[in-house]
């Protein structure tokens, strides 16, 4: 069935240093794959996205990059700070033009940036 | 751009009764999916609606149905509600059609249900 694993499940880093969180997805006809960011009390925010024709996405500190071979993709923040300090949930989707909307969610990341 | 909206924010209910959850989706998007957050199952999808029309449903019993209206604003019920329903319900519209992004999702703050 449609899975989508997630790690690691907590992330304790420095500010200034980088952070990667890093999924996995089951269904090889999932050509969409979100990232989003939840603070407490809050919904999810889409902070950044990427399609299966696209390897690499940036906005400024923010990356994702997916191995379509693989069924990988990862977020990578760089200089993190300490409003990074949140859950992030990855998701896929078969999405596309027309396509359903649905979302398999990731089980979500604790990221925790050290002042 | 308004966000997306749901209401009520709160809601404190006993099991048995029933609960009818609101959400007023970004101005010019047409469809609406509902999700289910519990710190034990994650965030789980319920049910997607677009133009009145129920496109897909999630692996969940029947009491809990949806519908959509005709200006895209969406609503969930939950009947006989239990305590395992007790969990933050999200709300997250999209574009749909055949333009790029048009099925990127944007999600509310959600409606917290606690089930006494």
């Amino acid at each position: 069935g449609e899975n989508v694993e997630q790690h690691p499940s907590t992330l304790s880093v420095q500010e200034g240093d980088s952070a990667v969180i890093k999924c996995t997805y089951s269904d090889s006809a999932s050509n969409y794959f979100p990232w989003y960011k939840q603070e407490l009390g809050k919904g999810p925010q889409l902070i950044i996205d990427i399609r299966s024709n696209v390897g690499e996405k940036k906005d400024q500190r923010i990356a994702v990059t997916l191995n379509k071979t693989a069924k990988h993709f990862s977020l990578h923040i760089t200089e993190t700070q300490p409003e990074d300090s949140a859950v992030y949930f990855c998701a896929a989707s078969k999405g596309g033009s027309g396509a359903t909307t649905k979302l398999i969610f990731g089980t979500g990341t604790l990221l925790a940036v050290q002042p | 751009k308004a966000g997306v909206t749901q209401t009520p924010r709160y809601l404190i209910k006993t099991r048995g009764q029933q609960v009818t959850l609101s959400c007023s989706p970004i101005s010019g998007h047409r469809s609406v999916s509902w999700y289910q957050q519990t710190p034990g199952q994650g965030l789980q999808f319920l049910f997607e609606y677009f133009s009145e029309t129920q496109r897909n449903k999630g692996n969940f019993p029947g009491r809990f149905s949806g519908r959509q209206f005709s200006n895209s604003r969406s609503e969930m019920n939950v009947s006989t509600l239990e305590l395992g329903d007790s969990a933050l319900y999200l709300c997250a519209s999209s574009l749909y059609g055949r333009t790029a992004g048009a099925d990127t999702q944007y999600f509310g703050p959600g409606t917290r249900l606690t089930v006494l």
